[in-house]
């Protein structure tokens, strides 16, 4: 079993709609949880980042942590084109150093 | 603006060469990751270091060294590329150890071996 899943999509949303993007995690010990973005040709940046669970909104997204469920949810309102990329989510162990466990990437478009 | 820059964007090698992949990063971090991204496997870690001369191997580090004499530059070499090598590849720094540190990416390389 991989220590974290996520749905590769294909997504495709149309301009506006509210998008919901999700991992599960198989190890209970994770403690901080990642957003980044990756456009097409560019490396990975990071978009959202919270620590053990609840909420965290930054403008049009937001990041939800469930850990009895070992769950992580991406929310991107008001979606627009520029958010057409892939979105990886990422996970860290506080004590074993600075490893990150990534999922495969969900891929996005928005259509205008 | 942190900065990580890779050697090559695009590279493609013969089966049998010995790759070296160059990584710097501009902002005095202390680690520095190398990783390959392929379709379905998602990233993958392959090696990471936490301080100059010193690596740690990650989840596939078989086929690959790396080599850190300066704290910016983190090199990782493929000392005989092989067909199953070819993928893009992504170098990475981050501050300080401890869980949870921002990692930040280079563009990557994207290497094939024919």
């Amino acid at each position: 079993q991989k220590e974290v899943e996520q749905d590769p999509g294909p997504l495709s949303v149309p301009e506006g709609a509210i998008v919901s993007l999700n991992c599960t995690y198989s190890n209970s010990a994770f403690q901080y949880f990642m957003w980044y973005r990756q456009y097409s040709r560019k490396g990975p940046e990071l978009l959202m980042y919270t620590y053990s669970s609840g909420n965290k909104e930054d403008g049009r997204f937001t990041a939800q942590v469930d850990k009895s469920s070992k769950y992580i949810s991406l929310f991107i309102r008001d979606s627009q084109p520029s958010d057409s990329a892939t979105y990886l989510c990422a996970m860290s162990l506080y004590y074993t150093g600075n490893q990150f466990y990534f999922g495969t990437g969900t891929s996005l478009t928005v259509i205008p | 603006d942190v900065k990580v820059t890779q050697s090559s964007r695009y590279l493609v090698k013969r089966t049998g060469e010995k790759v070296f992949l160059e990584c710097v990063q501009d902002m005095d971090h202390e680690n520095m990751f190398w990783y390959r991204q392929d379709p379905g496997l998602g990233l993958r870690l392959i090696y990471f270091s936490y301080d100059v001369k010193m690596k740690e191997k990650g989840d596939i580090p078989e086929g690959y060294s790396v080599s850190r004499e300066k704290k910016e530059r983190f090199s990782l070499i493929l000392e005989s590329a092989s067909t199953n090598q070819t993928s893009m590849y992504l170098c990475a720094s981050s501050q300080a150890a401890g869980g949870g540190d921002e990692q930040y990416f280079g563009p990557g390389t994207r290497l094939t071996v024919t």
